[in-house]
C-alpha cells in the first residue's frame, strides 16, 4: 500500500535556530496530514495537522507546509529549544472509503537540539 | 484532556505465555488502535476497533488478537508470546469523526519476551 516516508532520519540544530523536518507522501488522494512528537519513554503527542485544501497552517512556534504538487509535507519549528529534542513523525489518513480514522505513519526523524 | 492509559509500562514474559495488554480511554472515543513500535520501522498497526465488539486487522495482526467488550477498553492479546514480539506497544484512540483524525496515544508498554 501507500506509505509515508521521511527524507532525513536525523537532524541536529543549535538552540535558537529554526528546524525543518521533511516528509514525502505517495498517496495523492490523502486528505489529512498530521505531525506528532515523541519524547523518550513517552507516547506520541499531537503537534499540528493540516487538510489537503490548505497549503500552510501555523501553531505556536510551528508551521506545517503542504505541497500537493510534489506530495511533500514539512514541519518548521521556530527558535528551536532543547525541549524540542524528540522523534517527529508525519502521518496521513487512509484515503477513501470508511477508513475509521486509520493513519499511516512515517518512520520518524530524530531531532537533536544542542544548547 | 483526553487520557489514554495502558496497564503496564514494562512487562517481561516468557516464550509461550499468554499476554494481555490493557488500554483504557476516558473520552468516549469510538475508534481505538494498537500499534507496535520498533527502531527504524515506525508505528505499525496491529488491530483497530471502531465500535464495541467490532475489530479489524491492521498491517501486522499475526500472533495477536484483540477484545473490545466496553467502549472505553481495548485489549491486545498475545496468544503465545514469542521473542520476535519483544517491542514497544502503543494504544491510541480517536473520535469517530471525519473532521479530525487525531489519535491520542497512551504512554506505551515495553514488552520483553525471553
Amino acid at each position: 500500500g501507500e506509505s509515508v516516508g521521511l527524507h532525513l532520519p536525523t537532524l541536529s540544530v543549535q538552540e535558537g535556530d529554526n528546524s525543518i523536518i521533511n516528509c514525502a507522501y505517495s498517496n495523492s488522494a490523502s486528505d489529512y496530514f498530521i505531525w506528532y512528537k515523541q519524547e523518550s519513554g513517552k507516547g506520541p503527542q499531537f503537534i499540528i495537522d493540516i487538510r489537503s485544501n490548505m497549503d500552510k497552517r501555523q501553531g505556536q512556534r510551528v508551521t506545517v507546509l503542504l505541497n500537493k504538487t510534489v506530495k511533500h509535507l514539512s514541519l518548521q519549528i521556530a527558535a528551536t529549544q532543547p525541549g524540542d529534542s524528540a522523534v517527529y513523525f508525519c502521518a496521513e489518513d487512509e484515503a477513501g472509503g470508511t477508513s475509521y480514522g486509520k493513519l499511516t505513519f512515517g518512520q520518524g526523524t530524530i531531532l537533536t537540539v544542542h544548547p | 484532556d483526553v487520557k489514554v492509559t495502558q496497564s503496564s509500562r514494562y512487562l517481561v514474559k516468557r516464550t509461550g505465555e499468554k499476554v494481555f495488554l490493557e488500554c483504557v480511554q476516558d473520552m468516549d472515543h469510538e475508534n481505538m488502535f494498537w500499534y507496535r513500535q520498533d527502531p527504524g520501522l515506525g508505528l505499525r498497526l496491529i488491530y483497530f476497533s471502531y465500535d464495541v465488539k467490532m475489530k479489524e486487522k491492521g498491517d501486522i495482526p499475526e500472533g495477536y488478537s484483540v477484545s473490545r467488550e466496553k467502549k472505553e477498553r481495548f485489549s491486545l492479546i498475545l496468544e503465545s508470546a514469542s521473542t520476535n514480539q519483544t517491542s514497544m506497544y502503543l494504544c491510541a484512540s480517536s473520535r469517530g469523526s471525519t473532521s479530525s483524525y487525531e489519535q491520542y496515544f497512551g504512554p506505551g508498554t515495553r514488552l520483553t519476551v525471553t
